[in-house]
């Protein structure tokens, strides 16, 4: 199994443009979830899903989409880039749902300048 | 919602001495309170987990204890060696809420 596979692993977007950090995971995992992490703010959630076509908000979703078609992939969605938006995002799935290990990509650096 | 406060930010201690490190949360609903190490440029992952129906569990080096009442958990490292430096955070989640993290400790055991 690849686990959970995050690209693009870097990106530089100029503000106002849109991107897509693509997620899949190859473990029939039916949680999936996306956070940021910034320095010293630790992992906050921005949206999860607890199975195809369902999503909902977590911590700090404004400014970001996603959705869920498939159990095996969970892209997220940055429609007008913002400085503010640049982070390190990393993808997690979970075969628990909501209180199960988190299994997590390998993370994607996203600077906006 | 949730919230997870950790203390402390940033630990050094000497290789072969024992890092804790704690946490508190807010919501009494929450019963699931994992811990995860990230080494340098890695992603986090998993080190060890405790539910609310119990109060302490171990694995090797490492043990986390809940107090309920007092809402607070804290994960302890005996004999840390170098490889144990990285960043530890502790989360909180009720059954129908996702995990909330706190903000980190960066450990750093000095050889």
């Amino acid at each position: 199994n690849a686990g959970v596979t995050q690209t693009p692993k870097f990106q530089v977007l100029k503000t106002g443009q849109s991107m897509t950090l693509q997620c899949a995971q190859d473990m029939n995992h039916e949680y999936m979830s996306w956070y940021r992490q910034d320095p010293g703010m630790g992992l906050r959630l921005i949206h999860y899903s607890v199975g195809a076509g369902i999503t909902d908000q977590g911590e700090v979703p404004n400014g970001y989409n996603v959705s869920r078609s498939t159990t095996e992939d969970f892209p997220l969605r940055l429609l007008s880039a913002a400085p503010s938006q640049t982070s390190v995002y990393f993808c997690a799935s979970s075969s628990r749902g909501l209180t199960g290990e988190l299994f997590f990509g390998e993370g994607s650096r996203l600077t906006v300048l | 919602g949730e919230n997870v406060e950790q203390h402390p930010s940033t630990l050094s201690v000497q290789e072969g001495d024992s890092a804790v490190i704690k946490c508190t949360y807010s919501d009494s609903a929450s019963n699931y309170f994992p811990w995860y190490k990230q080494e340098l440029g890695k992603r986090p992952q998993l080190i060890i987990d405790i539910r609310s129906n119990v109060g302490e569990k171990k694995d090797q080096r490492i043990a986390v204890t809940l107090n309920k009442t007092a809402k607070h958990f804290s994960l302890h490292i005996t004999e840390t060696q170098p490889e144990d430096s990285a960043v530890y955070f502790c989360a909180a989640s009720e059954r129908n809420t996702p995990l909330v993290f706190g903000k980190g400790t960066r450990l750093s055991v000095i050889a």
